[in-house]
């Protein structure tokens, strides 16, 4: 079975500046997707960023990006500006095609103005 | 378009009740599945449906059941409420069979007392 693992409970960072936030997962599977989702306080979970694990270009979305080290199981969200708004809880989540999500445990990111 | 959308969005029911959650998932999106999020657990998989057919199951008492409808709106229900089944329920869709890209309703809190 897959797993995936946030080893950052939780994690601070100015307004404005840059923070990274850590996934490792555990699979067999040479195809696969890999998901950063955000939950603020509202509860409503959104999807940050994807990527295909074929594609080795690493995907970028205005100010979120992520580091993909497939070899390393390795898949990390780099936010860049931090804004009061980026606030929240972030999940990171592996899934194959036919299969639900899996996701880690949450990394909770408090933005200080 | 509109999001997913979850009703009611909060609920209190007694131990030992019945209750049911009602998803409506994006328009065109056929396929739903329901998720459970706990402080202590995280987020755990309950079901997927697609085309009124439940396609993938999680680790969950039988307790825990769901339908999809003709216009792929779903429901789940819980029957003999236990205290541990509190949790936010979240519904999330996704286009089609197969694609692992889901998006998530705002999510219904359950307060069992």
């Amino acid at each position: 079975a897959q797993t995936v693992t946030q080893s950052q409970p939780e994690m601070s960072v100015q307004e404005a500046e840059t923070v990274t936030l850590s996934c490792t997962y555990d699979t067999s599977e040479n195809n696969y997707y890999l998901f950063w989702y955000k939950q603020p306080p509202s509860r409503q979970m959104i999807l940050v960023i994807r990527q295909e694990a074929y594609k080795q270009q690493n995907a970028t979305e205005n100010r979120f990006s992520v580091n993909f080290q497939k070899a390393a199981k390795s898949f990390s969200l780099k936010i860049s500006d931090s804004q009061l708004g980026d606030t929240a809880m972030y999940f990171c989540a592996f899934s194959r095609d036919n299969t639900p999500l899996v996701f880690g445990k949450g990394t909770r990111l408090s933005v200080i103005a | 378009k509109a999001g997913v959308t979850q009703t009611p969005r909060y609920l209190i029911k007694t131990r030992g009740q019945q209750v049911t959650l009602s998803c409506s998932p994006i328009s065109g999106h056929r396929s739903v599945s329901w998720y459970q999020q706990t402080p202590g657990q995280g987020l755990q998989f309950l079901f997927e449906y697609f085309s009124e057919t439940q396609r993938n199951k999680g680790n969950f008492p039988g307790r825990f059941s769901g339908r999809q409808f003709s216009n792929s709106r779903s429901e789940m229900n819980v029957s003999t409420l236990e205290l541990g089944d509190s949790a936010l329920y979240l519904c999330a869709s996704s286009l089609a069979k197969g694609t692992a890209e889901q998006y998530f309703g705002p999510g219904t809190r359950l307060t069992v007392t």
